[in-house]
């Protein structure tokens, strides 16, 4: 039972252009919500970050919208460079677990020059 | 020169024999995770230690066992048991246990042929 789901693989932006990357979560306790950025044969690193409280946050070129009615996600890059191609996984942890993260499968992205 | 150190990078065993990867931090976290990556899956969670001396499973144990017996270090066996060992391993750190983000190691392939 996935309790939180990229149902996009794979993404292809051309550079410059904006990147969406979508998650899906089922489970209404989580109330914090993690992106984070992998490259291959290397660990992922963390990128950006929201509390259920919020629907907004934002970093640089990165920006993390929340809808908690949709349970629903997203991670916009503007601008998108060719550094940016990686993998992304969402992921969300809820209280009283720890505060264990809860990953979905990763979407990669491709930002063509 | 402060992080999570795992190795080696790349490990290679004969089917039957027991493993053991490495994982140290000097980030003075309490808590450390293993998880496991394989593709086209997200990071699934092997067993997580929040002090020392004490640690509980994640969802995928079997097959698999820790040790910690020092902060900075949380050691993972992988034993004949486990059915599918060939897999991209990663450990994690957190500050506390009721801290949000989780900092990854480089991780180690290993390969079990």
């Amino acid at each position: 039972d996935q309790q939180v789901k990229q149902n996009s693989p794979s993404l292809s932006v051309q550079e410059g252009r904006i990147s969406i990357l979508n998650c899906d979560y089922t489970n209404s306790m989580f109330d914090y919500f993690l992106w984070y950025k992998k490259y291959p044969a290397e660990g992922p690193t963390f990128l950006i970050s929201i509390s259920s409280i919020k629907d907004k946050n934002e970093d640089g070129r990165f920006t993390v919208f929340l809808n908690k009615s949709a349970k629903h996600l997203s991670l916009h890059i503007v601008p998108s460079q060719p550094g940016d191609s990686a993998v992304y996984f969402c992921a969300a942890s809820e209280l009283g677990s720890a505060r264990q993260l809860t990953f979905g499968s990763g979407t990669q992205l491709t930002v063509l020059p | 020169d402060g992080g999570i150190t795992q190795s080696p990078k790349y490990l290679f065993r004969k089917e039957g024999q027991n493993v053991t990867l490495s994982c140290e931090q000097n980030l003075n976290h309490d808590a450390m995770y293993w998880y496991r990556q394989d593709p086209g899956q997200g990071l699934r969670l092997i067993y997580y230690s929040q002090i020392v001396n004490d640690f509980q499973k994640g969802d995928i144990a079997e097959g698999y066992s820790v040790s910690r017996e020092k902060k900075e270090s949380f050691p993972l066996t992988v034993t004949s048991a486990q059915k599918n060992p060939t897999a991209f391993y990663l450990c994690a750190t957190k500050y506390s246990g009721d801290a949000y983000e989780q900092y990854f190691g480089p991780g180690t392939r290993l390969t079990v042929t």
